[in-house]
């Protein structure tokens, strides 16, 4: 049973970077694709983007340039870094396991989530 | 992008009745080549992560019970639950993963009459 945990700071300030870590146990990071999403208080799920083990990214253009995603192969992390934040980006964020053919993802392992709050 | 919506946005229904959820997709998510629909659906009970349920439109995820169904193609779908239980409480979202950037509907509040 894979096993995912997200780190890093629960309170970010504004305009600063927010950086979380994905750590999957019990399996390997090689051969999928991982990815971050994002749900606000109270609202549904957005996807932030993935990379691939070999550190191929796809992000999700309503960010524009301010997410970047790195992976650690030899650690089994992957981690992600969104600049610039501002209290839109207050939500909880889970790291995610895509599954499928090529590029295709459906999501069957969740982490439990990480509540990032930005404010002053 | 794909905009996919989902209705209704909040259902309530008896303990062993039927509840059903669509999800509707912009464009069309069948891919031709392999003839699936690249659709999934999630159950996010309160205070949790959300889990998969169905993936390929109909394909239910290893432990789901039975009484989840899904169907349709194209652009048009529904995730049945054939008799409601209590524990079946949670909020559902369908996900389309044809093309990125991967989009999820808003979601569907299902909650006990």
């Amino acid at each position: 049973q894979v096993q995912l945990q997200e780190s890093g700071p629960g309170l970010v300030r504004p305009s600063e970077t927010l950086s979380l870590t994905c750590t999957v146990s019990v399996g390997s990071i090689t051969g999928y694709y991982w990815s971050w999403i994002r749900q606000p208080p109270g609202k549904g799920l957005e996807w932030l983007g993935y990379i691939f083990y070999s550190g191929d990214t796809n992000y999700n253009p309503s960010l524009k340039s301010r997410v970047t995603m790195s992976v650690d192969t030899p650690k089994n992390q992957f981690s992600l870094r969104l600049s610039s934040v501002t209290t839109a980006d207050t939500a909880v964020y889970y790291c995610v396991r895509a599954s499928g053919p090529g590029t295709a993802g459906y999501f069957d392992y969740w982490g439990q989530g990480i509540p990032v709050t930005v404010s002053a | 992008d794909f905009v996919v919506t989902q209705s209704p946005d909040s259902l309530a229904v008896s303990l062993g009745e039927r509840a059903t959820i669509n999800c509707k997709s912009s464009q069309s998510v069948l891919y031709s080549s392999n003839n699936k629909n690249y659709l999934a659906w999630y159950q996010q009970k309160p205070g949790q992560s959300p889990k998969l349920l169905i993936y390929w439109a109909s394909t239910r995820d290893s432990g789901v019970p039975d009484r989840f169904s899904g169907r349709g193609s194209g652009t048009d779908f529904t995730l049945t639950i054939s008799s409601l239980q209590a524990e079946d409480v949670a909020v559902y979202y369908c996900q389309q993963y044809y093309t990125v950037p991967w989009t999820f509907g808003q979601g569907t509040k299902v909650e006990i009459k």
